[in-house]
């Protein structure tokens, strides 16, 4: 059983383009995470939802937009895709909405604007 | 945003010898966590660490939260091949509501 999952795993777009990503987990946790790795590996935190409610939203382009329908779940759209957007995208999750809180990583899905 | 300074940036090791990377932070953590990160996958928690001072073993992995509360370590004994990848530090605090991350660790093994 996967904890948490992403689809997909891999995504190639053109410039202009709208796409989304998934992500689930199965662990009963209640906070879920987007993180943002470039090509430098460095993990940079883009949103937190506890229980849909948005708890993070850091410096990120209105172009991203979160959606939680439900704890499970943290879906990921992007508008207007950008060169600059490639990366790989990770989903986390963790069992309460405190930093100080194990988190525990999907995947991730590997974007590619071109 | 915020970063913890986590040194060292890259490693080249024989397989066989340990290995000893840390973390600093101006900050003072609740939590200190280690995570390892292979190629195309996604980062997995290795060792978490709940008190300063506090000394943790996972197998040939053995961590340390720093008693000031603002560091942290860690060690691999007997490194073999598999122990390649990128180890990422991360701190965390109630007070906060997200981690705080090194820029990672590159452990590759000398052919």
């Amino acid at each position: 059983d996967t904890a948490v999952s992403q689809t997909p795993k891999y995504l190639v777009t053109q410039m202009g383009n709208d796409k989304s990503i998934k992500c689930e987990q199965n662990l009963g946790h209640d906070t879920m995470y987007w993180y943002k790795q470039d090509s430098k590996k460095f993990l940079k935190i883009m949103f937190s939802y506890n229980n849909k409610e948005l708890i993070i939203n850091e410096t990120v382009p209105n172009r991203f937009s979160p959606k939680s329908p439900d704890k499970a779940h943290l879906n990921l759209h992007i508008n207007s895709l950008e060169l600059g957007d490639s990366a790989v995208y990770f989903c986390a999750s963790s069992q309460r909405v405190t930093g100080g809180d194990e988190q525990f990583f999907g995947p991730g899905t590997r974007l590619t604007v071109l | 945003g915020q970063q913890l300074n986590q040194s060292p940036q890259s490693m080249f090791i024989q397989e066989g010898e340990d290995v000893s990377m840390n973390c600093t932070s101006s900050s003072i953590f609740n939590t200190w966590l280690w995570y390892k990160q292979d190629p195309g996958e996604g980062p997995v928690l290795l060792i978490a660490l709940y008190k300063a001072g506090e000394l943790t073993s996972n197998g040939r992995l053995t961590a340390q939260f720093g008693i000031t509360r603002k560091d942290s370590f860690l060690n691999i004994s007997a490194s073999i091949p598999s122990d390649v990848g990128i180890y990422f530090c991360a701190g965390g605090s109630d007070s906060n509501y997200q981690l705080i991350w090194g820029a990672g660790t590159k452990l590759i093994i000398k052919p």
